[in-house]
């Protein structure tokens, strides 16, 4: 099992600003099958990135992904209030299809 | 458009079975993988499985091997996953989500609302 590691725990950061989020992979995953979902408050996950850097439908260029093997990189710049969420990277190279245990966002 | 409709909150004693179905409209229900995943009270999320609606083949996370049944009707679209022997761990928010593509096996992409299911004696 693919056991993915997210750092940091929490992020907090101000309007305007860049957030780094980092995932990394027990073991090396091919960057086809790696995925980043963002999940606001109350609410349920929404699909971000995936295959590594591409946007799925409706995600503006603010939120980027990049990194191949074992780390794996979700960048947001010019942060906004409604950026407020905790992100989770995901590999669905093998079975079973696992997820880290979130980076939560915050914004002062 | 796509639309995932899952079953309402349940409440189980410890050692019962639970089942949530997850009702599928606005796309070819056949043609795309469906994901069950769970998020426990303030934690991640965990995926449990996965099953081809057309094949009926699955695929399930070790820990929940011997414990859930997955199925899908394609008469209805509906799907189902069952958890057997709950214990006061199990207690959680149960997703059903539909693959992303056609092509991208295991990748959530539109999400159902959420099923509680509390298991407390």
């Amino acid at each position: 099992e693919v056991v993915l590691t997210q750092s940091p725990g929490t992020l907090s950061l101000s309007p305007g600003e860049r957030a780094t989020l980092s995932c990394r992979a027990s073991q090396s995953v091919s960057a086809s099958y790696f995925a980043w979902h963002q999940q606001k408050p109350g609410r349920t996950p929404r699909l971000l990135i995936y295959a590594t850097s591409a946007r799925a439908p409706g995600i503006p260029a603010r939120f980027s992904g990049s990194g191949s093997g074992t780390d794996f990189t979700l960048t947001i710049t010019n942060l906004e209030p409604d950026d407020i969420a905790i992100y989770y990277c995901q590999q669905y190279s093998a079975s079973p299809y696992t997820f880290g245990q979130g980076t939560k966002l915050e914004i002062k | 458009q796509v639309q995932l409709v899952q079953s309402g909150t349940e409440v189980k004693k410890p050692g019962a079975s639970v089942q949530v179905s997850c009702k599928a409209s606005g796309y070819d229900f056949l043609g795309f993988g469906l994901n069950w995943l769970r998020q426990a009270p303030g934690q991640g999320l965990e995926w449990m499985g996965w099953i081809s609606p057309k094949r009926g083949d699955t695929r399930t996370a070790g820990k929940f091997q011997d414990r859930v049944t997955m199925t899908a009707d394609g008469y209805t679209t509906t799907a189902y996953m069952e958890l057997n022997s709950l214990r006061s761990d199990d207690t959680a928010v149960y997703y059903c989500s539909r693959d992303f593509s056609d092509v991208l096996v295991g990748l959530p992409g539109f999400w159902a609302q959420g099923t509680l299911v509390a298991v407390t004696s």
